[in-house]
């Protein structure tokens, strides 16, 4: 089955200690992103991956870092969570080319509740 | 700046009912516009795709328009039923090439009343 999946689903976490959600996609999709989730602000992208090693900030990227190593996985990072970190996140990915077609449908995780105490 | 507004932001219908989202964006310069279906606590599931060369894509009881030159989008639900309670986002990709950045509207919330 095509999907993204985000690990864990749920996390309660105390401020300053270092946490990584993974993301993994099947679709050899070439684009993966972060998203924050916020009420009354919307989805908004922190960062963005257009390649293994391409990396480059969204519009949100302050306190994140992440890596691509492998096409499939995108680890979101928080070196030093703080509770204006706590929000939901998802992992999305995009872009396929097939015999000169290229498909940029989006497809998105299940999402990933933070909590920062 | 691209912004993205739904209206209205809830929405409450009889089972059966036809009904219609709205949304509308800012600059029409864009690549494509998706739609998607959020279930509380959930992510987001992918409706409809509608590249910026394209009017309209049909999915199911799903339609979904496209007038970039008025920068606005419906999403038509036919034979609306209760399990098409959630909430529907929609979004607009810029033209500049930022990972498949999407912009979001605020979403309208559904509930289809048996």
């Amino acid at each position: 089955e095509a999907q993204v999946t985000q690990n864990p689903r749920y996390l309660i976490t105390v401020t300053g200690k270092k946490l990584t959600v993974t993301c993994s996609q099947n679709m050899n999709h070439e684009y993966m992103s972060w998203y924050r989730q916020d009420p009354g602000l919307g989805l908004r992208q922190i960062y963005y991956s257009m390649n293994v090693e391409v990396t480059d900030k969204g519009d949100v990227p302050e306190g994140y870092k992440v890596s691509r190593k492998e096409k499939r996985n995108f680890p979101l990072i928080l070196e030093s969570p703080s509770p204006n970190q706590t929000s939901l996140y998802f992992c999305a990915s995009s872009l396929t080319r097939d015999r000169g077609l290229m498909s940029y449908e989006q497809y998105f995780g299940p999402g990933t509740r933070l909590t920062v105490t | 700046k691209q912004e993205v507004t739904q209206i209205p932001a809830a929405l409450s219908v009889p089972e059966g009912e036809n009904l219609v989202l709205n949304c509308s964006f800012t600059d029409s310069a864009i690549y494509n516009l998706q739609w998607f279906r959020q279930d509380p606590g959930k992510g987001l599931t992918s409706l409809l795709l509608i590249q910026s060369s394209q009017r309209e894509q049909t999915s199911g009881r799903l339609n979904a328009s496209l007038d970039k030159s008025s920068g606005r989008s419906t999403l038509y639900i036919a034979a609306s039923q209760p399990g098409d309670s959630a909430t529907y986002l929609c979004a607009v990709r810029p033209p500049y090439n930022q990972g498949g950045k999407l912009i979001f509207g605020q979403g309208t919330e559904l509930s289809v009343k048996p």
